[in-house]
């Protein structure tokens, strides 16, 4: 049972390029989240959606971006790297009242 | 809204001592409150939830936790620390209001087990 899968582990990002983090869960949830961890702050939703084709922002969205095409996928597009957003990417899912469910996280330096 | 609050960032204790890990929390609605486990380089694992049932919430390894809404806190225990508990927990609180099931974390507490 893989659960919440996220791509890549690691990346080194320069300042300016792009790129996107993948999530996939295989438990049918309909909320999907994506949480930034850093050091002493805990984690912050940055992102989240309640369903396909519907998202809407967390408590820190500025600087990304994501979409939800199917009820397994939600990618996190970052479109211009900042070196502020260094950090470790959390993605989760889960139903209602129930567990959230949480990926191994993608851990990002942008330089 | 809702936040929660943990009383110290890190905590020491010895093999085989009391673990007491604090947490309070703030919320409009009824809350659900979690205590998640971090180990390093690892992802989050849920230890044990509150979600109106029971006060006395008991967790894996050994972890239980009391929602208390006289206090509103939710601390987390263990009779018996073990070298295997040494890890970052967070305690988090969620309001199911139609937005999805939105966790809020707390800023974590490093627990540290010596010999």
């Amino acid at each position: 049972n893989a659960g919440v899968t996220q791509t890549p582990k690691f990346r080194i990002l320069k300042i300016g390029q792009s790129m996107t983090l993948q999530c996939t869960q295989d438990m049918n949830h309909n909320y999907m989240y994506w949480y930034r961890q850093d050091p002493g702050m805990g984690l912050k939703l940055i992102y989240y959606s309640v369903g396909a084709g519907i998202t809407d922002k967390g408590e820190v969205p500025n600087g990304y971006n994501v979409s939800r095409s199917t009820t397994e996928d939600f990618p996190l597009r970052l479109e211009l790297a900042a070196p502020s957003q260094t950090s470790v990417y959390f993605c989760a899912s889960g139903e209602g009242e129930n567990t959230i469910y949480f990926g191994e996280g993608s851990w990002l330096t942008v330089v | 809204a809702q936040s929660v609050t943990q009383l110290g960032s890190h905590v020491s204790v010895s093999e085989g001592a009391l673990v007491l890990l604090r947490c309070n929390y703030s919320s409009s609605v009824p809350p659900y409150l979690f205590w998640y486990v971090q180990y390093p380089n690892q992802g989050l694992q849920l230890l044990l939830k509150y979600t109106s049932a029971a006060t006395l919430v008991k967790g894996i390894n050994g972890f239980e936790a009391e929602f208390k809404k006289s206090e509103t806190s939710f601390h987390l225990t263990k009779p018996s620390a073990h070298m295997s508990d040494a890890a970052e927990y967070f305690c988090a609180v969620s309001g199911v209001t139609g937005g999805g099931n939105k966790l809020t974390f707390g800023t974590g507490t490093q627990l540290k087990v010596e010999l």
